[in-house]
């Protein structure tokens, strides 16, 4: 079965500053999504970014990146220049046929 | 405008009444699911659907039922809700092969 882990419940950053949250996944399959989601205390999902299993070079939409390391199987968000607004629930997930999600990190950006 | 809609949003129980979380998506998407998100646990599969008429249990299926007969609709159903299924509850949708999930606002079900 998949497994999805975020080994931080919270993080804090800086304004304007950057900022990596950690994910890490388990899978056996070659083909696999991975992705990550922002859900702010309004409580909507919002997607941010997604990592294709073979795609070569790293995603990035923004100020998001997402750093691949595939023989490490992680999957670590990167947040440049943070903004007041990027404070929220952070999602890490894997697609296989089904997605599975990690517990989240809470992040929270300081003036 | 592309969306999955869920009804209803917030909602008190009792225990043992029987209630049905309804979600419709407009953009012909064949996979549909369901999850839970409780504090601490992040989002956990109830059900998933790779088209009409199929359907399979997620991570935490039990007390939960869901059908889909027609491609927009995929509605969760509890039976005989219990206090422990108190939680968030979000409907997504997506293309069956492929990538991001489009997820409905969510439904605050409280069981008393």
């Amino acid at each position: 079965a998949q497994k999805i882990t975020q080994t931080q419940p919270g993080m804090f950053v800086q304004e304007k500053e950057a900022v990596t949250l950690d994910c890490t996944y388990d899978t056996s399959d070659q083909s696999y999504g991975l992705f990550w989601y922002k859900q702010p205390s309004s409580g909507e999902m919002i997607f941010l970014i997604y990592q294709g299993s073979y795609d070569e070079q790293n995603a990035t939409e923004g100020r998001y990146s997402l750093n691949f390391q595939k023989a490490r199987k992680s999957a670590n968000l990167v947040i440049s220049a943070s903004q007041l607004g990027d404070s929220a629930m952070y999602f890490c997930a894997m697609r296989e046929d089904d997605m599975r999600f990690g517990a989240g990190t809470r992040l929270t950006v300081k003036p | 405008e592309a969306q999955v809609t869920q009804n209803p949003r917030y909602l008190i129980t009792v225990t043992g009444k029987k209630l049905t979380v309804t979600c419709s998506q407009n953009m012909n998407h064949e996979y549909m699911s369901w999850y839970r998100q409780d504090p601490g646990l992040g989002l956990r599969q109830i059900y998933y659907s790779m088209n009409v008429e199929v359907t399979d249990k997620g991570d935490v299926p039990e007390g939960y039922k869901v059908s889909r007969k027609e491609k927009r609709n995929f509605p969760l159903i509890l039976e005989s809700p219990s206090p422990n299924q108190t939680s968030l509850y979000f409907c997504a949708s997506s293309w069956r092969v492929g990538r991001e999930l489009f997820f409905g606002e969510g439904s605050r079900l409280t069981v008393l």
